[in-house]
């Protein structure tokens, strides 16, 4: 399984502040998406990025999210001012070039806004 | 809008067991389905992989099966053990052309030694 590492692993943040989620995938994956899960709630998309743009999102990501590429390594999700409710795992999945195999995830960041 | 649902939301079995779980979604048209296992407070492991033409796939002890026309899928645990405690969800891939997947709920396993 390709290795996917996210950073921090854990975070702690005062609700209004901005946090930045990062991922680091290996080099072949074209493919990027973030999931999150509320605790004891299911997964759900957030967004996917492909080309250096954002290719779908759902309605959670709203304005207050933002998701970038910097330096074509790492992959970040920006919060930009926390609310309670963004408390959860937060999860990047990659994937290759060949679109709709299978998808492996990071191992998440947890998320808790006070 | 595709909706995945997965039953039953919990299950406790002795060990040894053989075990069905069950996963039903609303779109037939899916591209493909996956089994995860996720263990309290972790990520999520991927166990296996049906592409949408495959009928079935295997590892070791696990069995998926997919039925698009009906859509449904099950993950068969054989000779089930305490290590296999877990939360297994599954998620399709809905036709759309980013590849998202979309959740169950999941169902929690409890394997009693």
């Amino acid at each position: 399984e390709p290795e996917v590492t996210q950073t921090p692993s854990h975070q702690v943040t005062q609700m209004g502040q901005e946090v930045i989620l990062r991922c680091v995938p290996i080099s072949n994956h074209l493919y990027f998406y973030w999931y999150r899960q509320i605790l004891g709630q299911k997964v759900e998309f957030l967004v996917s990025f492909y080309n250096n743009e954002i290719s779908e999102k759902s309605e959670i990501f709203d304005d207050q999210f933002s998701v970038e590429r910097p330096d074509g390594s790492n992959f970040t999700l920006k919060i930009r001012s926390t609310k309670l409710e963004d408390s959860a795992m937060y999860f990047c999945a990659p994937r290759g070039s060949d679109g709709y195999n299978e998808q492996f995830f990071g191992p998440g960041t947890r998320l808790t806004v006070l | 809008k595709q909706e995945v649902t997965q039953i039953p939301a919990a299950l406790s079995v002795p060990e040894g067991e053989n075990l069905v779980l069950n996963c039903s979604f609303t779109d037939s048209a899916i591209y493909n389905l996956q089994w995860f296992r996720q263990d309290p407070g972790k990520g999520l492991t991927s166990l296996l992989l049906i592409q949408s033409s495959q009928r079935e796939q295997t590892s070791g002890r696990l069995n998926a099966s997919l039925d698009k026309s009906s859509g449904r899928s099950t993950l068969y645990i054989a000779a089930s053990q305490p290590g296999d405690s877990a939360t297994y969800l599954c998620a399709v891939i809905s036709p759309s052309n980013t590849g998202k997947l979309i959740f169950g709920q999941g169902t929690t396993l409890q394997v009693k030694p």
